[in-house]
């Protein structure tokens, strides 16, 4: 089975403090995926990784930066928490962009206060 | 602007009936179309995924199907359990490999 697992369910932080979320996936995929997810708006991605320090930008990548320095890992960095970026971060994997399906990890319940 | 609608965003049912989520996209060109689960507070979890190529994809009690020309999918879930109850997430396989994902349809199965 695959597995991607987040570095924390929960995390509470202080405005202004430089944020690291780390995903794992153990299956070598090639891809990898950042997506916040709030009441209203649905899932939005953030930044997405094609291949090891590849990263393209999804649809709100203000405020973030991403770093994959090895495959099976991809971090999501907040440089400067602000309380609009407290969310539910949900990070993913696949194998293939077109064909295959994604595979999430069990989220990250930010909140900056 | 790549859109991804899921009508209702809401659905209580009796455990027993069949039942149809449905999703539209405005974009044709779509690689695939993908339907997930959501429990509270968990991450997605993948059910179906439909190539642009097919028209249905099936596995177990659940069938989704695509009809690109009209834009829409549906999920056909048979005979619903309590275990159904989640909120279901179709997204829209873009071009550049990117998922659009729909704001969901929160379903409650009741005993």
């Amino acid at each position: 089975d695959v597995k991607v697992t987040q570095s924390s369910r929960y995390l509470v932080k202080r405005t202004g403090e430089k944020v690291f979320l780390e995903c794992v996936q153990d299956m070598d995929h090639e891809n990898m995926f950042w997506y916040r997810q709030d009441p209203g708006l649905g899932l939005r991605l953030i930044y997405f990784s094609y291949d090891v320090k590849m990263k393209e930008k999804g649809d709100i990548p203000e405020g973030y930066s991403v770093s994959r320095e090895k495959k099976e890992r991809f971090s999501l960095i907040l440089e400067s928490a602000s309380t609009n970026q407290t969310s539910m971060y949900l990070c993913a994997s696949s194998y293939d962009l077109y064909t295959d399906t994604q595979y999430f990890g069990p989220g990250t319940r930010l909140t900056v206060l | 602007k790549q859109e991804v609608t899921q009508i209702p965003a809401a659905l209580s049912v009796p455990e027993g009936e069949n039942l149809v989520l449905n999703c539209s996209f405005t974009d044709s060109a779509i690689y695939n179309l993908q339907w997930f689960r959501q429990d509270p507070g968990k991450g997605l979890t993948s059910l179906l995924l439909i190539q642009s190529s097919q028209r249905e994809q099936t596995s177990g009690r659940l069938n989704a199907s695509l009809d690109k020309s009209s834009g829409r999918s549906t999920l056909y879930i048979a005979a619903s359990q309590p275990g159904d109850s989640a909120t279901y997430l179709c997204a829209q396989g873009g071009g550049q490999g990117n998922l659009i994902f729909g704001k969901g349809t929160k379903l409650s199965v009741k005993p």
